[in-house]
């Protein structure tokens, strides 16, 4: 079945730096990539929609300048969370579409996640 | 806009009692529904999908959910619990124009033995 590689699965690191978090689809080509996040005992709220090749699309209210979303290919999508603080400590969750999937009833191939801690 | 509801945040039932998640959409066009479930600190594996096909899907693990217009409902449902269906379970929904998911609030399922 379709795979899709986070990593890293956990990274603790300082205020004020910045970290990055790779999305990989391993045994299929995804046009379409979700950025997700989702705080303890919490839904998954939908960040951004990354496409490769073009510019990531970021849902209301959450900052471009800060969480920058790369799609250089159709195998991978990257997050980085740039001068991150403790408030971005969370859980990160990148799914996959596959290329050629029709979009309306194909589900969304999830990642295992990223615990970000931020100190 | 289309969206999801999912009544009760927790649930809990006794091992090989029966399972009922409750998960109401709203949506102006036909939706495509999917039921997803994450076990601690990991992703979403997807349980089902309606895509309008049949009313009543069969999923992984037992589970299944019958999709009900006059309710707009999509319950989850799974007649004897088990011990590992213990974990957090999302029903979702397709925005038919830009193809994002977007979930319900979750609910949590405990099983006692």
């Amino acid at each position: 079945g379709a795979v899709v590689s986070q990593h890293p699965s956990w990274v603790i690191c300082k205020s004020g730096t910045s970290v990055k978090i790779e999305c990989r689809s391993l045994d299929f080509q995804a046009t379409t990539m979700f950025w997700y996040r989702q705080f303890p005992k919490q839904s998954l709220m939908l960040m951004a929609t990354s496409n490769e090749g073009s510019k990531a699309t970021y849902e209301q209210g959450v900052e471009k300048d800060k969480f920058l979303i790369n799609h250089a290919s159709l195998t991978l999508s990257t997050l980085t969370v740039t001068s991150a603080h403790p408030e971005d400590s969370s859980f990160y969750i990148c799914s996959a579409r596959e290329v050629g999937e029709y979009v309306v009833n194909s589900p969304l191939h999830f990642g295992n996640g990223t615990r970000l801690t931020v100190t | 806009a289309q969206s999801v509801t999912q009544l009760g945040s927790h649930v809990s039932v006794s091992e090989g009692a029966l399972v009922l998640l409750r998960c109401n959409y709203s949506s102006s066009v036909p939706p495509y529904l999917f039921w997803y479930v994450q076990y601690p600190n990991q992703g979403l594996q997807l349980l089902l999908k309606y895509t309008s096909a049949a009313t009543l899907v069969k999923g992984i693990n037992g589970f299944e959910a019958e999709f009900k217009k006059s309710e707009t409902s999509f319950h989850l449902t799974k007649p004897s619990a088990h011990m590992s269906d213990a974990a957090e379970y999302f029903c979702a929904v397709i925005v038919s124009n830009t193809g994002k998911l977007i979930f319900g609030q979750g609910t949590t399922l405990q099983v006692k033995p």
